[in-house]
């Protein structure tokens, strides 16, 4: 069965730096999303990516953070001059399509620690 | 503001039992319910989902009860077996929207 992959599983990276995290959604899908679960909190939507444009993005999602799909396949979240408080697991998604009979299919996550 | 609610963050359930997680949300917008699986090191897995225009919905092992009058959903796994043991995330959409998430219920089967 297809699957969303991410990469890397881990990312260590020191405060104020820059830091990209990659993912590979299910190729046929349209609709592409980041997720951030802190440790002990909940899954907290980032953003909802469409037709090569943020579709809608939360409030977490600041001028800190942006999206990409550089190519036909990646789809990529870069979160410029890290924060302590930015460490967290980051979930990317996908969706056949943005309807609400269409569940989104999640990869493994990246762990990211922001030292 | 907890959209999504799970009250129980844990729920220990006798193998071959049922276990009945439950789930309460707060929006009226919301139509499209789902419950996702989690293990350790792995993403969310979509499990089975409900839309609003029902009140059950049945896969296997799994079942989704949606009360909208209650605003309430819950998700009955029976018999339990060893593998279902696993963080359960009710989660919660509207109409092309985000999917809003509860904190999770960590389920533990038992021998």
């Amino acid at each position: 069965e297809p699957e969303v992959t991410q990469t890397p599983s881990h990312q260590v990276t020191q405060m104020g730096q820059e830091v990209i995290l990659r993912c590979v959604p299910i190729s046929n899908h349209l609709y592409f999303y980041w997720y951030r679960q802190i440790l002990g909190q909940k899954v907290e939507f980032l953003v909802s990516f469409y037709n090569n444009e943020i579709s809608e993005k939360s409030e977490i999602f600041d001028d800190q953070f942006s999206v990409e799909r550089p190519d036909g396949s990646n789809f990529t979240l870069k979160i410029r001059s890290t924060k302590l408080e930015d460490s967290a697991m980051y979930f990317c998604a996908s969706s056949p399509q943005g309807l609400s009979n269409q569940p989104q299919h999640f990869g493994d996550g990246t762990r990211l620690s922001i030292l | 503001d907890q959209q999504v609610k799970q009250n129980s963050p844990s729920l220990s359930v006798q193998e071959g039992r049922i276990s009945i997680l439950n789930c309460d949300y707060t929006n009226s917008m919301f139509d499209y319910f789902l419950w996702y699986k989690k293990y350790p090191a792995e993403g969310p897995t979509f499990l089975i989902s409900i839309s609003s225009i029902k009140d059950k919905n049945e896969d296997g092992r799994f079942t989704v009860f949606l009360n909208k009058s209650a605003k309430h959903l819950s998700l009955h796994i029976v018999p339990s077996q060893p593998g279902d043991s696993a963080v359960y995330f009710c989660a919660a959409s509207a109409l092309n929207d985000k999917i809003i998430f509860g904190k999770g219920t960590r389920l533990h089967i038992l021998p």
